[in-house]
């Protein structure tokens, strides 16, 4: 089993409309969690991190569930630039430490007109 | 956040030869790594690349294919030895500054090799 799991998608969604996928992890001892966004043929940027009381950044909305060991990402009135490779990354390790970092294979959203 | 340029951002090789690239980084910063990321896969972590020390190769990396310099906290090289197709990916310089930051990434280089 993969430390992280990510529905691939693609998720094809309206222009306007709303779009939530999750991220699984199966480290219990995960201690940070980030959704990165990643454009075809270009690096992964940071997107948001994701705290404990769930979060949001302007449409962007990200939930922590420790119990059931997920993340999950919610973009609200997606406009036809949030088209883009989703990668969930979740770091374990104690807080005292750099711990290490692993990736989801990530979510494609694709916002149709 | 610190801006991180690498260079060359895509070449094309012929199999047998190598590629050095280079990451500079706008402020010094604590760990600096080297990630692959192949078409349609996810990232791998190649190496962390220590200042004035040998590199943390992780598992099926070794320093004889992939060495990596790293001589200040501003700046680290990843040279792709005796290249093959199969190391046809993209090269990814990163960066982390503090114990719970998260990672930002350099623009990547676009390797293929024929």
């Amino acid at each position: 089993r993969k430390e992280v799991e990510q529905d691939p998608g693609p998720f094809n969604v309206p222009e306007g409309a709303t779009v939530a996928f999750n991220c699984t992890y199966s480290n219990s001892a995960s201690q940070s969690f980030f959704w990165y966004r990643q454009d075809c043929r270009k690096e992964p940027k940071l997107l948001m991190s994701v705290y404990s009381s769930g979060n949001e950044d302007g449409r962007f909305t990200a939930q922590l569930n420790r119990a059931s060991q997920y993340i999950s990402l919610l973009i609200r009135d997606s406009k036809l630039s949030d088209s883009a490779t989703y990668l969930c990354v979740v770091r374990s390790g104690t807080t005292d430490s750099w711990g290490k970092l692993q990736f989801g294979a990530g979510t494609q959203v694709v916002v149709t007109p | 956040s610190a801006v991180i340029s690498q260079k060359p951002s895509r070449d094309i090789c012929q199999r047998g030869t190598s590629l050095t690239i280079q990451c500079q980084v706008d402020s010094q910063v604590t760990m600096m790594f080297w990630y692959r990321q192949q078409p349609g896969q996810s990232l791998t972590l190649i190496a962390t690349a220590n200042q004035g020390s040998e590199a943390t190769y992780e598992s099926g990396f070794v320093i004889d294919k992939f060495p990596i310099s790293r001589p200040n906290l501003t700046f680290s090289t990843l040279t792709v030895s005796n290249m093959s197709p199969e190391d046809s990916s993209i090269y990814l310089c990163s960066v982390r500054d503090r114990l719970n930051s998260p990672l930002h990434f350099g623009n990547g280089t676009r390797l293929t090799v024929t």
